[in-house]
């Protein structure tokens, strides 16, 4: 079945560092998207990709999908203490897909 | 519009226990779904529906049971708790293949 990964798992920044997560599939995806969840709360979309090799930017936040739509990476410049939460992609199926998660912790 | 609402939030049950998980929308979408989430493991669907009176399976269905009867509601049905049930449950909905709204969830402990 698809599977899609995520690393790394965790991630600690101080303050103002910058943050990467990356997200594979093992199959090529029509679209992916993103979520934030903060903690004790849910899931909440922030963005979808479609286009091969398409970049796309929320303020500090930027979000590659991959030339092979098979990877997508999403970078964050400058955390900040409200960036705090678990990030997943999600690929599409009879639902979604979802990552394992980044758990970003920012140190201030 | 009150969204995706999901009761209770949190409950515990006795292993061997009986129990529904209620799941609510009111924007009238054709697509709710059944997603466990569990430390290192993401969010991993149950089950989901793409209509009224139309169930599927997700990855892992094995001890729960849905219903669609109506197009605002999607219980789960635990039929018998195990501790391996343990887990946040979030309920979905979503506008065909689009993407999904989540529930604040529901926060099950079996003993």
């Amino acid at each position: 079945g698809q599977q899609v990964m995520q690393i790394p798992q965790y991630q600690h920044v101080q303050e103002g560092e910058d943050f990467t997560t990356y997200c594979n599939s093992s199959t090529t995806l029509s679209n992916i998207q993103w979520y934030k969840q903060r903690p004790g709360g849910h899931p909440v979309f922030l963005i979808q990709l479609v286009k091969s090799g398409e970049v796309k930017k929320q303020k500090r936040l930027t979000f590659q999908f991959g030339e092979a739509k098979k990877n997508s990476s999403l970078h964050i410049t400058a955390t900040q203490t409200t960036d705090v939460g678990t990030y997943f992609c999600a690929g599409p199926g009879n639902q979604f897909y979802f990552g394992t998660g980044t758990s970003l912790t920012v140190i201030p | 519009n009150a969204g995706v609402t999901q009761t209770p939030k949190f409950q515990v049950l006795k292993t061997g226990q009986s129990m529904t998980l209620q799941c609510a929308q009111d924007m009238n979408h054709e697509y709710m779904s059944w997603y466990r989430q569990d430390p290192g493991m993401g969010l991993r669907l149950i089950h989901y529906s793409v209509g009224a009176g139309i169930t599927d399976q997700g990855e892992v269905p094995n001890g729960y049971n849905v219903s669609r009867s109506t197009t605002e509601d999607f219980p789960l049905r635990l039929l018998s708790a195990a501790p391996s049930q343990t887990s946040v449950y979030f309920c979905a909905s979503s506008w065909g293949n689009g993407s999904p709204h989540f529930g604040p969830g529901t926060r099950l402990t079996v003993t």
